[in-house]
Parts: structure tokens; sequence; C-alpha cells
């Protein structure tokens, strides 16, 4: 099966601060997709991103199939923002989604 | 709010014990797939739900099962209860089998003790 890197592990951030989160396949994927995971366990999806670049408020995703990796960028942080994010993917034709050990984002006033 | 409810929020059961979750799916979302989360771990799939049909499963023994009924809700059954169930399982909908965004309910706590 797939194997899912994200990084860094853990990122702590003052308010304001922009950052960038990384996740790495071992195989092509289908279906990437990025979440955040707020303290309660609800997992809320950010962006479907199988290739290119997407947009929506502060954060973008940009995924480069070819070179099996995807960014996750967050600007002018909110303490909001914290929690949880996940990338995840399927091998084509496969039905189950691969998450990474995730990114625990924290972001301090 | 992601259109997926899942039930109960959170349960505390025995070993041995069995147990039921359920989830209803998002309008329109004929595919259902549950996942477990341990504490600190990214979510592990259970198996897919496709019109009723189970259609993909992970690594879990058969005392998890599921059923996917005509509505397009589901159930997760896990009998002989260990203590390593204790997890939160979350529930996921989408249109299609794959290719599609997938939408989580809030998930049900398990505490197994």
């Amino acid at each position: 099966g797939i194997q899912v890197e994200q990084s860094p592990p853990d990122l702590i951030l003052q308010e304001g601060a922009n950052s960038t989160l990384r996740c790495n396949f071992s195989d092509s994927v289908n279906n990437l997709q990025w979440f955040h995971q707020n303290p309660w366990g609800q997992l809320i999806n950010l962006f479907y991103i199988p290739s290119g670049t997407k947009q929506n408020g502060r954060l973008s995703a940009t995924t480069v199939a070819t070179e099996r990796y995807s960014l996750l960028y967050i600007s002018s942080s909110q303490t909001t923002d914290s929690g949880v994010y996940f990338c995840a993917g399927s091998l084509q034709g496969a039905q189950k989604l691969v998450f990474g050990q995730g990114t625990r984002l924290t972001i301090n006033p | 709010e992601t259109g997926v409810t899942q039930s109960p929020t959170h349960l505390i059961k025995t070993r041995g014990q069995q147990v039921t979750l359920r989830c209803s799916s998002q309008s329109g979302h004929n595919t259902v797939s549950w996942y477990q989360q341990a504490l600190g771990q990214g979510p592990q799939f259970i198996f897919q739900y496709y019109r009723e049909e189970e259609n993909g499963r992970g690594n879990f023994p058969p005392r998890f099962s599921g059923l996917q009924f005509p509505n397009y809700s589901s159930e997760l059954n896990v009998n002989a209860l260990e203590l390593d169930d204790s997890a939160l399982y979350l529930c996921a909908s989408s249109q299609r089998q794959g290719g599609n965004t997938i939408y989580f309910g809030e998930g049900s706590w398990l505490t197994v003790v």
C-alpha cells in the first residue's frame, strides 16, 4: 500500500504568521484531499486537489502529482486554525483513503 | 456542518461486549466509509459500502461488520470488544466511489474498559 508522510509533525506559531505543510506520497495517488481536525474530532475537508492549485480565503493548496507531493499554505494564521491537518489519498481503483500521521498546528495569540 | 451525522457521540463499553454505531450520510451520497482513529494517529480505513454492498475492506478482523440501508445510512458493528478498539470512529460519505470529495461526521468516541 501507499505510504503518506507529513511534515513537520508539530508546528507552533504566533498569530499572524504564515505556514507551509507538506505531504509526500510513496506512489501516484488519486483523490488527494486535505483535512483539518478540530479539538472535538471533527474532520473538515479543506481541499480536494488531485493536481494543480486551489485557494480558499487564507488557505491554498498545491499538488504536483508527477512528483508525488502536496503543500498546504496557511497565511495570516488565527488561533482558530489550531488543530491537526491531515492529507490523504488513494491508489487508482482503490476505495480507501490512506492518511498521513498529521501535522499538529498550534497558533498562539 | 458536513451533513453527515453520527450517533452516539460518546459511549463506554466493557471488554467482550458488542457495539453498534450509526451514520446518516449527506443527502445524495450513496457511498459510506468507516474509519477508526486511535489517539495520535491518522484515520485507518475499515470498510466502504456502496449501494448496500461492502465495497472494499481494510485490515480489520471479521468482528468488525457493517450494513448500509436503502436510504444510504449505515451501521458499524463491533463484536467481542477489545481494549484496543478504544478509538474515534468516523463515518464519511461521498457521492460515488472514489474520485470525489469526502465528508466526515463528527465521530463516535468509543472507550472499552
